[in-house]
């Protein structure tokens, strides 16, 4: 089937330390893919996508490379800070054109300490 | 516009009787989606709206919990005789159809949190 699958938390860094978080997808084609962010106490919110291979998305220092050939989406950041603690989800929708349901890893949570 | 508006945040009842939640989505957006998220988990799937047609539903969704979207506007999400693995944190996310820019990205509220005793 259609899955998302993302590294198992918590990830603990120290401020301005590198952040890899990887996730891996399964499709039959080529899905849109997002990670989405939620702060504590928030709901979730869209923090970057990708919609096609090789696209990169990026947002606030974040940054996700669409691999079609390791079918991987694994998000970046080249210095975290205390205020990029949360829980952060990497998802999927779709194949092709027309909705499709948007389907979530199971998150990674980051704790950034001073 | 204030976003996506979830109503009750929070609501504690017993096991075995119904509970209702409304969200109201961002008024140009006309997909409509629920989902519901437990501890330590990712949002799973339970159902979506386009306008008011409610075009797909998980096997999550039980013969218990239904879905309305009446008007293509606001949504409840019911849940008749409740059970203590119903608590969770059930989540609304709207989203805009079309080929602009932002289409089809999903914008969350906050939640309605169900405990079941």
């Amino acid at each position: 089937g259609n899955s998302v699958t993302q590294m198992e938390g918590p990830v603990t860094l120290s401020e301005e330390a590198f952040l890899t978080i990887n996730c891996t997808y399964t499709a039959t084609g080529y899905p849109s893919l997002f990670w989405y962010v939620q702060y504590p106490g928030e709901g979730l919110q869209l923090l970057l996508k990708a919609t096609k291979a090789d696209d990169k998305g990026s947002n606030k220092g974040f940054e996700a490379t669409y691999r079609k050939e390791t079918t991987s989406f694994h998000l970046e950041k080249g210095s975290v800070q205390v205020s990029d603690s949360a829980v952060y989800f990497c998802a999927r929708r779709g194949d092709s054109g027309g909705y499709q349901k948007v389907t979530f890893g199971t998150g990674t949570k980051l704790q950034v300490i001073p | 516009d204030t976003g996506v508006s979830q109503d009750p945040r929070h609501k504690i009842t017993k096991r075995g009787q119904n509970v209702t939640f409304r969200c109201d989505p961002i008024s140009e957006h006309n997909r409509l989606y629920w989902y519901r998220q437990t501890l330590g988990q990712g949002p799973e799937f339970l159902t979506y709206f386009q306008n008011e047609a409610q075009l797909e539903k998980s096997r999550l969704l039980s013969d218990r919990f239904s879905a309305e979207r009446p008007k293509g506007s606001f949504s409840t999400l019911e849940i008749q005789r409740t059970e203590q693995g119903d608590s969770a944190m059930y989540l609304c996310a709207s989203s805009f159809t079309g080929g602009a820019s932002g289409a089809n990205v999903l914008t969350f509220g906050a939640g309605s949190r169900l405990t079941v005793l």
